[in-house]
C-alpha cells in the first residue's frame, strides 16, 4: 500500500528554521515528482515546492530563497528545509505525490506554527 | 491571472446537480490539465478528477469534470449528503513556474 508519513512540524520562533520529513512507503520517492502543499487552518491549499526524478526543483515565490526541497533516495525521505520563518508560514504542511500531474497520494500533514 | 478562481460556495438539495466553476488564464488552465481535489471535513485533500475530465478509480461517475479554453467545471449530479466538502481544482502554471490551486468552494448539502 502507498503511504505517505510527514512528520518535523512544531513550534517556532520567527527567523528560526526548521526540517520537515515524508517518509514514502510502497513505492520509490525517487522515482516521482513530489510535492509539498501547505493549508492554513480553515483555508485554501497552496502549493509551496516540488521535486523531479532527475532532482529538479520548483519553488512558490513565497518561499523562494528560503525554502528547499530535496530528497535522500536511499532513505526513501522526502525533505523540505525551511529558513527564515515568517508568521504567515503558519500552515498544516502535506507532502504528495504527482503521478503525471495529478496528485493522488498525501500524507496525513504536520502542523507548522511559527510565533514568538 | 496567476490564480484559479472558484465560488466560494455552492449548495443543492439531494439529488440535485451542482456545478462548480473555475476560471484560469492561458498560462495554465489554456495550456494544461486541470485537476479536482475533494477535501472533506476534517481529512486530507483526495483526488477527484484528473486530465480534465477523468475519474480515478473508486471516484463515483456522479463527479465529472470538463474544461473550455481557460475555464473548468466539476459537476456533481444526484447530489448526497457526504459530498459536503471544499472542493478545489488546480494546475500548473508555465508563468509562474509552479502549481496552482483554485481559491477552493464549499459545497453544502441543503
Amino acid at each position: 500500500e502507498v503511504q505517505l508519513a510527514e512528520s518535523g512540524g512544531g513550534l517556532v520562533q520567527p527567523g528560526g528554521s526548521l526540517t520537515l520529513s515524508c517518509q514514502g512507503s510502497g513505492f520509490s520517492v525517487s522515482s516521482d515528482w513530489m510535492h509539498w502543499v501547505r493549508q492554513t487552518p480553515g483555508k485554501g491549499l497552496v502549493w509551496v515546492s516540488r521535486i523531479a526524478p532527475d532532482g529538479k526543483t520548483n519553488h512558490a515565490d513565497s518561499v523562494k530563497g528560503r525554502f528547499t526541497i530535496s530528497r535522500d533516495n536511499a532513505k526513501d525521505t522526502l525533505y523540505l528545509q525551511m529558513n527564515s520563518l515568517r508568521v504567515e508560514d503558519t500552515a498544516v504542511y502535506y507532502c504528495s505525490r504527482d503521478t503525471f500531474g495529478r496528485h493522488d497520494q498525501w500524507g496525513q500533514g504536520t502542523l507548522v506554527t511559527v510565533s514568538s | 491571472q496567476s490564480v484559479l478562481t472558484q465560488p466560494p460556495s455552492a449548495s443543492g438539495t439531494p439529488g440535485q446537480r451542482v456545478t462548480v466553476s473555475c476560471s484560469g488564464s492561458s498560462s495554465n488552465i489554456g495550456r494544461d490539465n486541470v485537476y479536482w481535489y475533494q477535501q472533506l471535513p476534517g481529512t486530507v485533500p483526495k483526488l477527484l478528477i484528473y486530465n480534465n475530465d477523468q475519474r480515478p478509480s473508486g471516484v463515483p461517475d456522479r463527479f465529472s469534470g470538463s474544461k473550455s479554453g481557460t475555464s473548468a467545471s466539476l459537476a456533481i449530479s444526484g447530489l448526497r449528503s457526504e459530498d459536503e466538502a471544499d472542493y478545489y481544482c488546480a494546475a500548473w502554471d508555465d508563468s509562474l513556474s509552479g502549481y496552482l490551486f483554485g481559491t477552493g468552494t464549499k459545497v453544502t448539502v441543503l
